[in-house]
């Protein structure tokens, strides 16, 4: 069983830029979440993907978008890139036809110039 | 809204005590699930123990174990037999029955001293 992974480890962009995040959920899971922490904060919620389609999204900006994949993967997407989007950004899988916890992927450190 | 509060930025300890991180909430709803999740260096968070809010029971995983007191809206972790391995940033979280997003506080850097 392999575990959650995303790509790339790190990143570093320009503002005004546009950036692509990839996040791989974990075998047998079919929702994705998105999460943005910034340094010295707690994740903040983004929005989730189940069966391909956005299911519930936190207080983020519509330049935030995403999308999920037959196979559950998923991409998290922001353009318009702010030096506040500097930060790590998690991903976690989980099946949610019943209950299981949320399988954190390592993060995607995003620093914008 | 759902708040969680971790008034400890920071804390340390001997290795092998004991050590009590302390968590608040605030929620309107009545079903929920409560998470204390570890942050090591390494990034990767880490879930350490879950509680569901209709049991009265509080959870134990091994050295850990937790103090919930709903009325009170509190969530504890206790680690016992503190490791150096258990150096690491821990969050409180949150998550309304299935919502399946989570809601977490600011973290506790706690630091086990060898």
């Amino acid at each position: 069983e392999t575990g959650v992974t995303q790509s790339p480890t790190h990143l570093i962009k320009t503002r005004g830029q546009q950036v692509t995040l990839r996040c791989s959920s974990q075998s047998g899971h079919n929702t994705v979440s998105w999460y943005q922490q910034a340094l010295g904060q707690g994740p903040q919620f983004i929005f989730q993907y189940y069966r391909e389609e956005e299911n519930g999204r936190g207080n983020f900006p519509p330049r935030f978008s995403g999308l999920q994949f037959p196979n559950y993967s998923s991409e998290l997407n922001v353009n318009a890139l702010e030096l506040d989007d500097s930060a790590l950004y998690l991903c976690a899988s989980s099946h949610r036809d019943y209950y299981n916890e949320q399988f954190f992927g390592p993060g995607t450190r995003l620093t914008v110039l | 809204a759902q708040t969680v509060t971790q008034s400890q930025p920071e804390m340390s300890v001997q290795e092998a005590e004991t050590v009590t991180l302390s968590c608040t909430y605030d929620t309107s709803e009545n079903n929920y699930y409560l998470f204390w999740y570890k942050q090591p260096p390494s990034r990767q968070m880490i879930l350490v123990i879950r509680q569901e809010a209709y049991k009265q029971q509080n959870a134990t995983e091994n050295r850990f174990s937790v103090n919930f007191q709903k009325a009170a809206k509190s969530f504890s972790l206790k680690i016992s037999d503190s490791q150096l391995g258990d150096t690491a940033m821990y969050f409180c979280a949150f998550e309304e029955t299935g919502a399946n997003n989570l809601f977490f506080g600011t973290g506790t850097r706690l630091t086990v001293i060898p």
